[in-house]
């Protein structure tokens, strides 16, 4: 199985840095999702590593370290629209289970003036 | 534009009835799937197809139904013996061997 955490809630000051971390633990590993959702809307794809090391796209940056199960979401220069849930989730590479994602239940992020 | 949709937004059933949830995507995906989401949870998987007239369970599929008729629909059956129906169900799909998901907008159900 697998098993998927996240801190529960942040709160960080607009502008400030934000790192959330996701630890994992699972059978079979291909790669590493990070989406932001909005309250009542649908999650928004923002990130994907494959590979270990650091992606980054704009404000957002994430890293995954294979051999340690962990990844981090960096949110740089937050903006008051930033205020969301952040969700890791993992997939498996297994020929019946491509797409098939384990989600964490999300790292509510609050952003204040 | 190509997507997802999910019909409708907001959803009221009596206790009892048997209600289904709609998913249609235009993006010539072959893999979709539901999730359900309650407050303060992750996503949990309910069913998932791969081709169309075949699907499989997910990790929560008790009290559910599906089918895969179409390849651009996946209607999510939520039956008088899921225990506790009221929850944000979420369709996705992706591409075959394409990991990433895109989400329809969600169905609030509540069950009264």
């Amino acid at each position: 199985g697998q098993n998927i955490d996240q801190p529960t809630e942040m709160t960080a000051t607009e502008g400030a840095i934000v790192q959330i971390n996701c630890t994992y633990q699972t059978s079979g590993f291909n790669g590493l999702f990070w989406y932001q959702q909005h309250a009542g809307e649908a999650p928004t794809f923002l990130s994907y590593n494959v590979l270990d090391g650091l992606e980054e796209k704009g404000r957002f940056s994430s890293f995954l370290s294979r051999s340690k199960g962990y990844s981090y979401l960096l949110l740089k220069e937050l903006q008051m629209k930033d205020s969301a849930s952040y969700l890791c989730a993992v997939t498996k590479g297994a020929t019946d289970s491509w797409g098939k994602f384990q989600f964490g239940a999300g790292t509510q992020v609050v952003v204040t003036p | 534009d190509g997507g997802i949709t999910q019909s409708p937004k907001y959803l009221f059933r009596k206790e009892g009835q048997n209600v289904t949830l709609s998913c249609e995507q235009n993006l010539n995906h072959d893999a979709m799937y539901w999730y359900r989401q309650d407050p303060g949870q992750g996503l949990r998987l309910i069913y998932y197809s791969q081709i169309v007239n075949d699907f499989q369970k997910g990790d929560i599929a008790e009290g559910y139904s599906v089918s895969r008729e179409k390849k651009e629909s996946f209607p999510l059956t939520v039956t008088s013996a899921q225990k506790n129906p009221t929850a944000f169900y979420l369709c996705a799909s992706n591409r075959a061997g394409n990991n990433e998901q895109f989400f329809g907008p969600g169905t609030r159900l509540t069950v009264l």
